[in-house]
């Protein structure tokens, strides 16, 4: 069974708009990524954040973790056309590194 | 530098048979893991390897078993093959220490079973 949830399923936006896509889980966690997937091939790491972080920035993403509510979100800002695909969060729960995904967000930008 | 590569890219099998799908892990890379997923959902966990053992286990019945070389690549092999086998299988390399909880996956390969 999937332990996190995203929110919402699909997010449709226009190029230069910002994409928020928010992910909750059930246990607690080591850490907390976000992935990455176009037309279902491989996943492609974007960021991690461990459970003692709040906040991280890698360019035009920033992921915030609140461990209190036991969620995340990832922000896209000025979204391109080529931002368009699949988004997962997935979270480490002990030492070892199985990851536990969510259902995703198919997130659109229109050119 | 070569990411991690998977082969084949596509199969398609008939209920009942058995199937084995191929891994090599990124350059530098010891540990190799396993996903399953199913058309619109996230990855499943199957298993991971390391040194040449199984490490960790998911959810998955018997039927789903693997194995690590001295080289690092892997294999994944699914007997006795059901419909609800069909999806994409991911294969993921990752290197020990800290960072060994980023994982680098391959393009995967899409199974049909009919």
């Amino acid at each position: 069974s999937q332990q996190g949830e995203e929110d919402p399923q699909a997010l449709s936006i226009q190029e230069g708009e910002n994409a928020t896509m928010n992910c909750s889980y059930k246990t607690s966690i080591n850490n907390l990524q976000w992935y990455r997937q176009n037309s279902g091939r491989g996943l492609v790491h974007l960021i991690l954040i461990r459970s003692n972080e709040r906040e991280k920035h890698s360019g035009r993403l920033r992921v915030t973790l609140d461990t209190s509510k036991k969620s995340s979100s990832l922000l896209i800002t000025a979204s391109r056309a080529a931002d368009t695909a699949s988004y997962f969060c997935a979270t480490v729960h002990n030492a070892g590194n199985m990851l536990t995904f969510g259902g995703g967000t198919r997130l659109m930008v229109k050119p | 530098d070569a990411g991690v590569t998977q082969s084949p890219t596509h199969l398609i099998k008939t209920r009942g048979q058995q199937v084995t799908l191929r891994c090599s892990p990124k350059s530098g890379h010891d540990t190799v893991s396993w996903y399953q997923q199913a058309l619109g959902q996230g990855p499943q966990f199957i298993f991971q390897y390391y040194e040449e053992e199984e490490r960790q286990r998911g959810n998955f019945p018997d039927r789903f078993s693997g194995h690590q070389f001295p080289n690092y690549s892997s294999e994944l092999n699914v007997n006795a093959l059901l419909l609800g086998d069909s999806a994409l299988y991911l294969c993921a390399s990752s290197l020990p220490g800290r960072d060994n909880e980023k994982l680098f996956f391959g393009s995967g390969t899409q199974l049909s079973v009919l």
